[in-house]
């Protein structure tokens, strides 16, 4: 069975700093997808970035780039130039490469404060 | 991105009653459609999957007789809470997937119980 695992319950950042947030996922599958979800006060998941497993190059949203390690099983969302608005609860996601139809694992979740 | 509604936003009803959640894909056809819940300063528990015209498939745990799903549709799921109790209350949220191998998330439903 797939696991995601986040390892920091809550993180914090000064405005227009970088922030790294780790997530690591255990699985025997070799092609899948990971996504990060932001979650912010009202709740609403929003999908920030996603990477396909195949793909060796990591993916970047604007202010949002992931570092994954395949082999390591690791993926981690770098923020860069932290505002305000980012502050929100981060759900690191797995899923196996079989389409629409499968469902999501999630980790624990991260949640960022990012103060002025 | 991808919209998902969802409705209503906040439901309070008595003991006993019976809820009815609504989640419609606003701008795609969702062939499969998810369930969760979620209890405060926790991740997302999946409930069920759904897929257009099929009977849910619910995760171990989840009574399928207390919370009904109906995915009628290729851009509407339903979610009924039968003779909810106030264990029920929590957030529901629904997500829905369609062609893309991305999940996008309604902005949920606080149901409360009395």
């Amino acid at each position: 069975a797939q696991t995601v695992t986040q390892s920091q319950p809550e993180m914090s950042v000064q405005e227009a700093e970088t922030v790294t947030l780790s997530c690591t996922y255990d699985t025997s599958e070799n092609n899948y997808y990971l996504f990060w979800y932001k979650q912010p006060p009202s709740r609403q998941m929003i999908l920030v970035i996603r990477q396909e497993a195949y793909k060796q190059q990591n993916a970047t949203e604007n202010r949002f780039s992931v570092n994954f390690q395949k082999a390591a099983k690791s993926f981690s969302l770098k923020i860069s130039d932290s505002q305000l608005g980012d502050t929100a609860m981060y759900f690191c996601a797995f899923m196996k490469l079989r389409g629409a139809t499968d469902k999501l694992i999630f980790g624990t979740g991260t949640r960022l404060q990012v103060f002025p | 991105g991808a919209v998902v509604s969802q409705h209503p936003s906040r439901v309070i009803c008595k003991s006993g009653t019976s809820v009815k959640i609504e989640c419609r894909s606003l701008d795609f056809q969702a062939t499969t459609m998810f369930w969760y819940r979620q209890f405060p300063k926790q991740s997302l528990m999946l409930m069920a999957t759904s897929n257009e015209g099929s009977k849910a498939t619910y995760e171990q745990g989840v009574e399928k007789d207390k919370f009904l799903i109906n995915h009628a549709s290729l851009t509407l799921s339903t979610l009924t809470v039968t003779s909810a109790h106030p264990e029920d209350s929590s957030f529901y949220i629904c997500g829905a997937s369609g062609g893309t191998d991305t999940q996008y998330f309604g902005p949920g439903t606080r149901l409360t119980v009395l």
